[in-house]
């Protein structure tokens, strides 16, 4: 299994708290990923990142940021939380993008927003 | 825009027999095709992945999936199912690219004894 360690693991917060979930992976890969899992709808990416403060956005960024300041560690942080938002996270990893570049998943993040 | 259906959201399937669970994409380029499976309360795990060459891929745990570009499919098979094949069953699409990879919602597989 891919080093991908996700914290929390689950999380019970108030709607308007900040919230942040992180990521650390002991791969040394360059590319990482927040997605959300919800029931129909698959996973959709929220973020990205391509480098140490390199991020950019995914299909779902409304009410997210990120932040890499070091290879190993990637931070999604819900700046006002939502009911919306209540979902699973799913951090990823990948070594290289072009050929060969599959995505490595954590076990993901359980988030309830009440 | 990349985008990926799987068009049956469950599958029931007796046990010891054939599967077959149907990916559809759409993409600009030559794509990068993927199928993970996942158990629940757990991440996804990687079955089998296809970038080029052999249209037939092999994958772990007895699956295989068969390239066709000309009907822009790429379908995930076993011959013989096992009740622990019940699980969530993604098919995604990318370019190779830094943003990752675009999912399809996901097929349910129920395994009936």
């Amino acid at each position: 299994d891919a080093g991908i360690t996700q914290s929390p693991r689950h999380k019970v917060t108030e709607t308007g708290t900040p919230v942040t979930l992180r990521c650390h992976q002991t791969e040394n890969h360059r590319y990482m990923y927040w997605y959300r899992q919800d029931p129909g709808h698959g996973l959709r990416l929220i973020h990205y990142s391509y480098g140490v403060k390199d991020t950019d956005k995914g299909e779902v960024s409304d009410g997210y940021s990120v932040s890499r300041s070091k290879t190993e560690d990637f931070l999604l942080t819900l700046e006002s939380a939502t009911s919306s938002q209540t979902s699973v996270y799913f951090c990823a990893i990948s070594d290289r993008a072009g050929s060969g570049n599959t995505i490595y998943f954590g076990e993901g993040s359980w988030l309830t927003v009440v | 825009a990349q985008s990926v259906t799987q068009p049956d959201i469950h599958i029931t399937v007796s046990e010891g027999a054939s599967l077959e669970l149907r990916c559809n994409y759409s993409y600009g380029a030559t794509p990068y095709l993927f199928w993970y499976v996942q158990s629940p309360g757990q991440g996804l795990q990687l079955l089998l992945k296809y970038f080029s060459g052999d249209t037939l891929v092999q994958g772990i745990k007895g699956f295989e999936a068969e390239f066709k570009r000309s009907q822009s499919s790429f379908n995930l098979r076993k011959p013989s199912v096992h009740w622990s094949d019940a699980a969530e069953y993604f098919c995604a699409v990318g370019g190779g690219g830094a943003d990752g990879l675009t999912f399809g919602k996901g097929t349910h597989l129920i395994i009936q004894p």
